[in-house]
Parts: C-alpha cells; sequence; structure tokens
C-alpha cells in the first residue's frame, strides 16, 4: 500500500543535542510538508516542500530546518531542541498542494 | 486573519446516538474544506474534502456537509471505534487546522 512512512514514531533527545527525524513517501507526491503539533492543539505548518522549492512559514524558528534530498524523502533537523520543542512532528504530503496525506507522527521528548 | 473554528470541543454520546461536529470557518478563497479523523498518538487520516456550498460527501456512519459559512460532520448511529478527535481545516494557501472535536463514544 501507498504511504507515507515517519521514523523513528518515538524520540528521546537532551536539551541542546540536535535531533533529526525523516520521512519518506511511496505516493510519488511532489508536495512534502512538516508540521509540529502539541498536546490538545491544532497540527502547525512549519514548512513545506513543492518539489525542490523550499518555503518556511515567517513563524518558523530558525532552530528548525529541513532536506529533502529527493523526491520520496524528507528530513526534520532540529539543531538546538529546547523544551518547549517537545511534540508530535507529523508529515504530509500531497499532489500539487491539493489533499494532503499524513504519517504516523514521530513523538519528540526533550529531557 | 483567516479561521476555523470546531465546536464543541468535546462531545459524548452513547452507541447509537446521531449527531453533528460543526466547523465555523472565515478563510479567504476557500480553495477547499477538509475533514480529518486522529486517534491518540497518531497521525491525522483524510476523511473527506469538500469544494463547493451544498455538496455533500458520506464514508460509512459519516456526511460531511457544506454551507458557505460552516461545515458539518454528521454521525448517524454511531459505534465506540467511531471515538477520535476530529480535525476541520480549511484551505486558501495552507491548511488552517481547528481545534478538534474529540469524540467519546460509549458502548
Amino acid at each position: 500500500d501507498a504511504m507515507v512512512i515517519q521514523n523513528p514514531r518515538y524520540q528521546v533527545t537532551q536539551f541542546g543535542k540536535p535531533v533529526t527525524l525523516s520521512c519518506s513517501q511511496t505516493l510519488n507526491h511532489n508536495v512534502m510538508y512538516w508540521y509540529q503539533q502539541k498536546s490538545s492543539q491544532a497540527p502547525k505548518l512549519l514548512f513545506h516542500y513543492y518539489d525542490k522549492d523550499f518555503n518556511n512559514e515567517a513563524d518558523t524558528p530558525d532552530n528548525f530546518q529541513s532536506r529533502r534530498p529527493n523526491t520520496s524523502f524528507c528530513f526534520l533537523d532540529i539543531r538546538s531542541p529546547g523544551l518547549g520543542d517537545a511534540a508530535m512532528y507529523l508529515c504530509a504530503t500531497s499532489r500539487d498542494d491539493q489533499t494532503q496525506y499524513f504519517g504516523p507522527g514521530t513523538r519528540l521528548l526533550v529531557l | 486573519e483567516d479561521q476555523v473554528t470546531q465546536s464543541p470541543e468535546a462531545l459524548r454520546l452513547q452507541e447509537g446516538e446521531s449527531s453533528s461536529l460543526n466547523c465555523s470557518y472565515t478563510v479567504s478563497g476557500l480553495r477547499g474544506l477538509f475533514w480529518y479523523r486522529q486517534d491518540p498518538g497518531k497521525g491525522p487520516e483524510f476523511l473527506f474534502t469538500l469544494y463547493s456550498a451544498g455538496e455533500e460527501k458520506e464514508k460509512e456512519r459519516l456526511k460531511a456537509t457544506l454551507t458557505k459559512k460552516e461545515s458539518f460532520l454528521h454521525i448517524t448511529a454511531p459505534k465506540p471505534e467511531d471515538s477520535a478527535t476530529y480535525l476541520c481545516a480549511g484551505r486558501s494557501g495552507k491548511l488552517i487546522f481547528g481545534q478538534g472535536t474529540t469524540l467519546q463514544v460509549k458502548p
């Protein structure tokens, strides 16, 4: 089945220690998104790639970076995680910015 | 400013007790109203997209409708497995999510 895969599902890191979350997709979609979702809150868009074009949201902290080495993979790098960065990180994909399909998420814990 | 508001925040139903979830939106140049289901600790699962007022879509016990200001998710004869958080999102450029309605269906 075509799907969006996120690894790892759970990630524990230390305050200030860089961490990378990964997302892969077999849907052959050209747009990939990263969202942050805190407990009982709506998902918040951090950035997205439309093909190779990177689009950053204005309020996304500089601490968050992303890479998309090819169509299938996208990475979220958090350079210096703070306690406030503990959240569920969701990857989503779409064809030409139409319906978005989400992965299962990575829950990040910062100690 | 674009905004999506869902009500109620939480809803408890008995199995078989039909009800509706509300999604009010002010999204300029709306290019789709989306409904997702989210189970605890998982990513949102796509349910429906509605594009124009008067449009309706159905899937099993769920039916989504759209007016110029609101969308409703009607749940007919719900079962305990319908328990989840239901998210509504409007799209102009990016998706604007509501806070969600957490539905609990008791047997």
